[in-house]
């Protein structure tokens, strides 16, 4: 296991569909985030995971918005009926929280969606 | 309010030469870590540095350096002898709490001169 990944790297949806994003963890890591990222900015907390429980959610993740992660192994994000304002890269970070004191967390490429 | 302040959109630098990037912070925790990722042009988020807030030592990885003044509530970092390979957007951030999600900066873009 090299890393985080997440698929598909870009996705382009028309205004109205859902989309559906997955992200996989380092094998070992129990924690699960998801950020948005818009051009020019900061990474943005939307959710996050220990194992299979989702513990908190942002303000920011609408009732559109749907995180699951089955098992406590990859996760999906869904958005349903998109919206413009979706368009952003959504990245994915996995760390441990237990025997690394600074729970650091390591990134996927991200998958950039285009709401057309 | 938790809050990360980078007040240098863009930044340039000659390569061999240094450079500082600044960033302060804002929060009520007493446990938390600092971090500087690089962020290059179509490429994932990279760590480049940690620091633990209980320390009073500055972190140091190579040729990357922070100066942590926490009762100041800054957080600086100092690339020595840059690199071509260091032009990239660095983003200031630190955990805190228990869900440890990371609070970002708007981040500097960082240009190297040949």
């Amino acid at each position: 296991d090299t890393g985080v990944s997440q698929n598909p790297r870009h996705k382009i949806t028309k205004r109205g569909q859902n989309v559906t994003f997955r992200c996989d963890p380092i094998s070992e890591h129990n924690r699960l985030y998801w950020y948005r990222q818009t051009l020019g900015q900061g990474p943005e907390f939307l959710t996050y995971f220990q194992n299979e429980a989702q513990l908190e959610k942002s303000r920011l993740l609408s009732d559109r918005f749907s995180a699951e992660r089955p098992k406590g192994s990859f996760s999906t994000l869904e958005i349903q009926r998109t919206e413009q304002g979706d368009s952003a890269m959504y990245l994915c970070a996995s760390s441990l929280n237990v025997g690394q004191p600074s729970y650091e967390q390591y990134f996927g490429p991200g998958t950039r969606l285009t709401v057309t | 309010a938790q809050t990360v302040t980078q007040s240098q959109p863009e930044m340039s630098v000659q390569e061999a030469e240094t450079v500082t990037l600044s960033c302060t912070y804002d929060t009520s925790e007493s446990d938390y870590y600092l971090f500087w990722y690089k962020q290059p042009p179509s490429r994932q988020m990279i760590l480049v540095i940690r620091q633990e807030a209980y320390k009073q030592q500055n972190a140091t990885e190579n040729r990357f350096s922070v100066n942590f003044q926490k009762a100041a509530k800054s957080f600086s970092l100092k690339i020595s002898d840059s690199q071509l390979g260091d032009a990239a957007m660095y983003f200031c951030a630190y955990n805190a709490g228990n869900n440890r999600k990371l609070i970002w900066g708007l981040g500097t873009s960082l240009a190297v001169n040949p």
